[in-house]
This record gives C-alpha cells, sequence and structure tokens, in this order.
C-alpha cells in the first residue's frame, strides 16, 4: 500500500527559505505533486513533478526528488505571509495518497 | 481558466438522512474521483470514475455510498443513510489523463 509522510508542522521567518520534506513508498508512482490548502479553502495545486526528473524550478519553488531515497521536497523562497497554509505531499499511482500535511506558519 | 465546481458549499443534515453532493468537472476530463478530509486529517481517496464506471475505491466507500455521472456534465457523490463520522470535507477532483487531478473548492458535510 502506499504511505506518505511528512512533518507536521515548520514555522519560518517571513524572507527567509522554507524548507518541506515528504518521504513515500510506492517506487511506480509517475507523479509526485505538491498542494496547498489555505484555511477554510480547497485543495491548489502548487507543482508536480515527473518520477524521471531530479528537480523542478518554479519562480519560488523548487521541487527536489531523490528516487533512490523515495524522498521529496519543496523549497519555497523568500517566504511570505500568503505562504501559510499546509502542504500536502502526494503521490500518483492514478489516484492520489496524501501525506497528512505540513502546517507552515510564517512569522514576521 | 476552467475548473470544478462543486455544490453545495455547506451542507448540514441529521443521521440518517440522505445527501447528494454534485460536482462539475472541466468539460474535457475523463477521470472524476471523490475525496474526503475529516477536520485535521489528511486527504483520504474515495473513489474513483471512468468511462461510466467505477475504476477504483478505497474501503471507506462502503455500500452506503455512491457515485453517478448522470448526465454530460455532472458527477455526484450519494451518501445513503449519513453518520455522524461522515461529517467531512468533501472534493470533488477530475482530470484529463492520469496525470494532474484538479481539486474543487469541497463540500463541507456537518451531520448532526
Amino acid at each position: 500500500g502506499e504511505d506518505v509522510e511528512q512533518s507536521l508542522f515548520l514555522s519560518v521567518r517571513e524572507g527567509d527559505s522554507s524548507v518541506i520534506n515528504c518521504t513515500y513508498t510506492d517506487s511506480s508512482s509517475t507523479y509526485l505533486y505538491w498542494y496547498k490548502q489555505e484555511p477554510g479553502a480547497g485543495l491548489q495545486l502548487l507543482t508536480y513533478i515527473f518520477s524521471n526528473m531530479d528537480m523542478k524550478q518554479d519562480q519560488r519553488l523548487t521541487v527536489l526528488l531523490n528516487k533512490k531515497d523515495k524522498h521529496l521536497s519543496l523549497r519555497i523562497a523568500d517566504t511570505q505571509t500568503g505562504d501559510s497554509a499546509i502542504y500536502f505531499c502526494a503521490e500518483n499511482d492514478y489516484k492520489l495518497s496524501f501525506g497528512a500535511g505540513t502546517t507552515v506558519t510564517v512569522r514576521a | 481558466e476552467p475548473e470544478v465546481t462543486q455544490t453545495p458549499s455547506h451542507q448540514v443534515t441529521q443521521m440518517g438522512q440522505e445527501v447528494i453532493l454534485r460536482c462539475v468537472p472541466i468539460s474535457n476530463h475523463l477521470y472524476f474521483y471523490w475525496y474526503r478530509q475529516i477536520l485535521g486529517q489528511k486527504v483520504e481517496f474515495l473513489v474513483s470514475f471512468y468511462n461510466n464506471e467505477i475504476s477504483e475505491k478505497s474501503e471507506i466507500f462502503d455500500d452506503q455510498f455512491s457515485v453517478e455521472r448522470p448526465d454530460g456534465s455532472n458527477f455526484t457523490l450519494k451518501i445513503r443513510s449519513t453518520k455522524l463520522e461522515d461529517s467531512a470535507m468533501y472534493f470533488c477532483a477530475s482530470s484529463k489523463d492520469r496525470g494532474e487531478l484538479f481539486f474543487g473548492e469541497g463540500s463541507r458535510l456537518t451531520v448532526l
């Protein structure tokens, strides 16, 4: 079965970089995703990476994938207060399996 | 930009009542999904639907649940006799292929 693990909380100062880590178990996943959920809102796809890539950069977001260790990370550069949210890592074998989410709190 | 829309945004119901949650997926998408998120917990897969039939379902998706695509645009989730533990946010999603899923804003179900 699939199992996606994330740390539950991250506190970061505004302007610093945030790094959210995730480990997964299903080595057959084709895509790995990062979703953002703001309070009371739905799931917003932030970015995703194909399993044959090591890194993907999209503006302030950098995704790193270590397939050997089944480790995925999301780096947010220059973290802003609007980045405060829950971030979910997910893997797919056509249905998504989500981690429990990392609550990121940005402090001034 | 096309989006997945869900109604109602919030529904309050009595235990034992039937509930139908509605979703309009993105128009050229072929795969449809329901997920749920109990307050404070992770997002859980319920069911996927393709070519007018269920392609996969989780152990949560028991006989009390059913899905239907009654016309070319709607995708519904029915809970036959709601229980207190069905209280959750229910998310609909759709995808063109088995890649990127687009989620709706969710329907919050409160069972009293």
